[in-house]
């Protein structure tokens, strides 16, 4: 079936460093690929998503590009801020076209603190 | 102002009880889901709706039931056979089984003593 690996957490960050956190992915088709962001004691926002492979999502300085050759979806932001302090979540949907379709996938979530 | 709600915010039960999470969206959204979040697990998919009156089964259904009678309410009923129901419940929707995005409500702790 399919999954999602990230990174081991947690990562701590000084401010204003450059931010990768790794995801990889395995599936049958071609999912959609997304990054959810969750602030303690929240519900998940959508962070960014991209729909086939080259493609990249971007939002409040987050990117990440589809990578099909190596199955991976990694998160990158070029200068970190306190307030990016989360934890974040790599997810794929289902496009089997079956039951599921549409279902998401989730990865385990990489905490992120960032200090001063 | 659109969106997704869950209420309330902590709920607190004794052991043998059931109990129902509500969801409601007044996003006009098809499809509507539940999962649960345990600490280093992730998300896990407990049911999920693509259309009114009809619902499938996720990775974790057993001990949990649903009901989708209306398009914009989705609630969830833990029951006394969840042998491990202290959670963390969020409920999501998208706009149907074609958009694949999915937008979340703040969550339900539940806490079962």
């Amino acid at each position: 079936g399919d999954s999602v690996t990230q990174m081991e957490g947690p990562v701590t960050l000084s401010e204003e460093v450059f931010l990768t956190i790794n995801c990889t992915y395995t599936a049958t088709g071609y999912p959609s690929l997304f990054w959810y962001v969750q602030y303690p004691g929240e519900g998940l926002q959508l962070l960014l998503k991209a729909t086939k492979a080259d493609d990249k999502g971007s939002n409040k300085g987050f990117e990440a590009t589809y990578r099909k050759e190596t199955t991976s979806f990694h998160l990158e932001k070029g200068s970190v801020q306190v307030s990016d302090s989360a934890v974040y979540f790599c997810a794929l949907s289902d496009s089997s076209g079956g039951t599921s379709y549409g279902k998401l996938t989730f990865g385990q979530g990489t905490i992120l603190t960032v200090h001063p | 102002d659109g969106g997704i709600t869950q209420s309330p915010k902590y709920l607190f039960r004794k052991e043998g009880q059931n109990v129902t999470l509500s969801c409601e969206q007044n996003l006009n959204h098809d499809a509507m889901y539940w999962y649960r979040q345990d600490p280093g697990q992730g998300l896990r998919l407990i049911y999920y709706s693509q259309i009114v009156n009809d619902f499938q089964k996720g990775d974790i259904a057993e001990g949990y039931s649903v009901s989708r009678e209306k398009k914009e309410s989705f609630p969830l009923t833990v029951t006394s056979a969840q042998k491990n129901p202290t959670a963390f419940y969020l409920c999501a929707s998208s706009i149907n089984r074609e958009r694949h995005e999915q937008y979340f409500g703040p969550g339900t702790r539940l806490t079962v003593t």
